[in-house]
């Protein structure tokens, strides 16, 4: 049974298109999050959301939009794709509000934006 | 500012070398410290973590990580490596009132025989 899953695992998509990334955790925890993995393998927070709750909505541009229906789902919407939101995102998961016991992650979905 | 370096991008070990993959942060607060591992295309994977007491920590699949708070540093090592540990290595820092972790920028491990 997969803690923390991200479908799809990979997206192909054609600039100016509209995708949506879902993530499922069946872990109980309380907070949810959404990272961006670059080229360079950095991984920057985009967005968290603490029972339902945006507690964290970092510069992002707004052609991304996260929704959580519960506490344990957490999907990302993005609209009109641009080249440069090909990267991998992560979909992680944590206990409490704060990340002190670390995440979970899921697998990671790749997105290319053709 | 929260920040975490890791100030070697890539290291190549030989299998059944030792190891030590190094980590910096700066955090205001009393940090709590994390070690992940990202295996090609997976997600990442926890290794150990620290939150306070005994500053060596002992992970899984046989690594450990030492604090140092005069270095603010918590480097992550292992005795004799594998092949199966080639992969990229993250650290991460946290705090109490923090509502994320913040990552390192990785180093990437590859091991040759």
């Amino acid at each position: 049974d997969t803690a923390v899953s991200q479908t799809p695992k990979y997206l192909v998509t054609q600039m100016g298109n509209d995708k949506s990334i879902k993530c499922e955790q069946n872990l109980g925890h309380d907070t949810m999050y959404w990272y961006k993995q670059d080229s360079k393998k950095f991984l920057k927070i985009m967005f968290s959301y603490n029972n339902k709750e945006l507690i964290i909505n970092e510069t992002v541009p707004n052609r991304f939009s996260p929704k959580s229906p519960d506490k344990a789902h957490l999907n990302l919407h993005i609209n009109s794709l641009e080249l440069g939101d090909s990267a991998v995102y992560f979909c992680a998961s944590s206990q409490g509000s704060e990340p002190t016991y670390g995440y979970t992650f899921g697998s990671g979905t790749r997105l290319t934006v053709v | 500012a929260q920040s975490v370096t890791q100030p070697d991008i890539h290291i190549t070990v030989s299998e059944g070398a030792s190891l030590e993959l190094r980590c910096n942060y700066s955090y205001g607060a009393t940090p709590y410290l994390f070690w992940y591992v990202q295996s090609p295309g997976q997600g990442l994977q926890l290794l150990l973590k620290y939150f306070s007491g005994d500053t060596l920590v002992q992970g899984i699949k046989g690594f450990e990580a030492e604090f140092k708070r005069s270095q603010s540093s918590f480097n992550l090592r292992k005795p004799s490596v594998h092949w199966s540990d080639a992969a990229e290595y993250f650290c991460a820092v946290g705090a109490t009132g923090a509502n994320n972790l913040f990552f390192g920028t990785g180093t990437r491990l590859t091991v040759i025989p």
